[in-house]
């Protein structure tokens, strides 16, 4: 069966340093999905980012990047210049054809609190 | 504005009683879902519908019913026989060929 884990329960940093929230994945399919969403204290999720694993290829989204690496089942997301308004719980997910693909639901980590103090 | 709506935002109700929480959408998704959130931990899969007057129990369907009638409405209806209703409850909603879901604000639900 699929699983997410997210090592890091909660993770503090000053603000302006650079942080790094690990993800890494099982799943038994070729292929699958990986996302990261964010929670803010209001509890919605936003979407953030999708990866497919055919795309290695690591993605920046100003100061967010994601460094996806097959070899070790990780997709880690580190933020740059970290802002107080990152402050927020992320979740990594995963979607893969065991499971039905995405309509049959994202099996999520339990996720890593990021405190970023001023 | 289109989106996912979520009502009511805080449920109190007594043990015993069963509530149904709302969920609607206006993104033209065929795919809704429901999950349950308990505190520390990760969003854990209750149902989820792909089409009109179709569902499937996901994780931990026990407890729960849903029904979709209408494209943008997945109501879903927490029972007396669940357990530890108490909980924080997210509808989500999805293309059929996309796979990024969307959430709602969330259901605070408080059952003593």
């Amino acid at each position: 069966a699929q699983k997410v884990t997210q090592a890091q329960t909660e993770i503090s940093v000053v603000e302006k340093e650079d942080v790094t929230l690990d993800c890494v994945y099982e799943t038994r399919d070729t292929t699958y999905y990986l996302f990261w969403y964010k929670q803010p204290p209001s509890g919605e999720l936003v979407f953030l980012i999708r990866r497919n694993s055919f795309d290695e290829q690591n993605e920046i989204s100003g100061r967010y990047s994601w460094n996806f690496q097959k070899s070790t089942s990780s997709f880690n997301f580190t933020i740059t210049a970290s802002q107080v308004v990152d402050s927020a719980v992320y979740f990594c997910a995963l979607s893969d054809e065991y499971s039905g693909g995405g309509a049959d639901g994202l099996t999520f980590g339990k996720g890593t609190h990021l405190i970023i103090q001023p | 504005d289109g989106g996912i709506t979520q009502s009511p935002k805080y449920l109190f109700r007594k043990e015993g009683q069963n509530v149904t929480l709302s969920c609607e959408q206006n993104l033209n998704h065929d795919a809704m879902y429901w999950y349950r959130q308990d505190p520390g931990q990760g969003l854990r899969l209750i149902y989820y519908s792909q089409i009109v007057n179709d569902f499937q129990k996901g994780d931990i369907a026990e407890g729960y019913s849903v029904s979709r009638e209408k494209k943008e409405s997945f109501p879903l209806t927490v029972t007396s026989a669940q357990k530890n209703p108490t909980a924080f409850y997210l509808c989500a909603s999805s293309t059929s060929r996309s796979y990024e879901q969307y959430f709602g604000p969330g259901t605070r639900l408080t059952v003593t």
